[in-house]
């Protein structure tokens, strides 16, 4: 079974202020996601990768596949970035859909 | 497009009871997958289905069933629901099964049991 950790659990920053949370896994996987939940429980997907480096807009993702690592950079960070941030990863066998999450990280972003 | 719709999005039930959540996912999509999230656990794959076929299950017990109709549609009931079935239920679609296909959530049913 693939263990998820993400780091850092909270993270407050300043309007502006480069943000950068990570992800490592245990075990191989066929992709990796990045997903943003805001208080009201729903989930975005935000970027899906397999390998190399993704930017939408100010978000930034990137994967190290050999060091089993993963790494969420946002740029100018903005209050309504404010939410908890979910990786996930999809097991190489099975189902991509049986996802295994990481406990999330929460960002607080102040004005 | 509409994304993808659940209903209700809250319900309270009592212990003992049964209960039904159902999932609208995104026209065109066929893949439907269901995930619950509680405090302690936090997310966790439940089941997906596929052409009306459950392709997956995660690690709950047979309580926990579903199905999916054939306009992709999808329900999933939970018998003699106990104190721990309080979670937000969320379900996701795809385009099709295989890997590679990016997941759209709903918003999710939040069920509180009494």
């Amino acid at each position: 079974k693939n263990e998820v950790e993400q780091s850092p659990q909270n993270l407050t920053a300043q309007e502006g202020e480069f943000i950068t949370i990570n992800c490592s896994y245990s075990v191989g996987i066929s992709a990796l996601h990045w997903l943003q939940q805001h208080p009201g429980g729903g989930i975005v997907s935000l970027f899906m990768l397999s390998s190399g480096k993704k930017k939408h807009g100010r978000l930034i993702a990137t994967i190290n596949i050999q060091e089993k690592h993963s790494s969420l950079h946002i740029t100018a960070s903005h209050p309504r970035d404010s939410a908890v941030y979910i990786c996930a990863v999809s097991p190489v066998a099975g189902s991509a859909r049986q996802l295994t999450f990481g406990s999330g990280t929460q960002l607080t972003v102040l004005p | 497009k509409a994304g993808v719709t659940q209903t209700p999005r809250y319900l309270i039930k009592t212990r003992g009871q049964q209960v039904t959540l159902s999932c609208s996912p995104i026209s065109g999509h066929r893949s439907v997958s269901w995930y619950q999230q509680t405090p302690g656990q936090g997310l966790q794959f439940l089941f997906e289905y596929f052409s009306e076929t459950q392709r997956n299950k995660g690690n709950f017990p047979g309580r926990f069933s579903g199905r999916q109709f054939s306009n992709s549609r999808s329900e999933m009931n939970v018998s003699t629901l106990e104190l721990g079935d309080s979670a937000l239920y969320l379900c996701a679609s795809s385009l099709y099964w295989g890997a590679g296909q990016p997941q759209h959530f709903g918003d999710g049913t939040r069920l509180s049991i009494l």
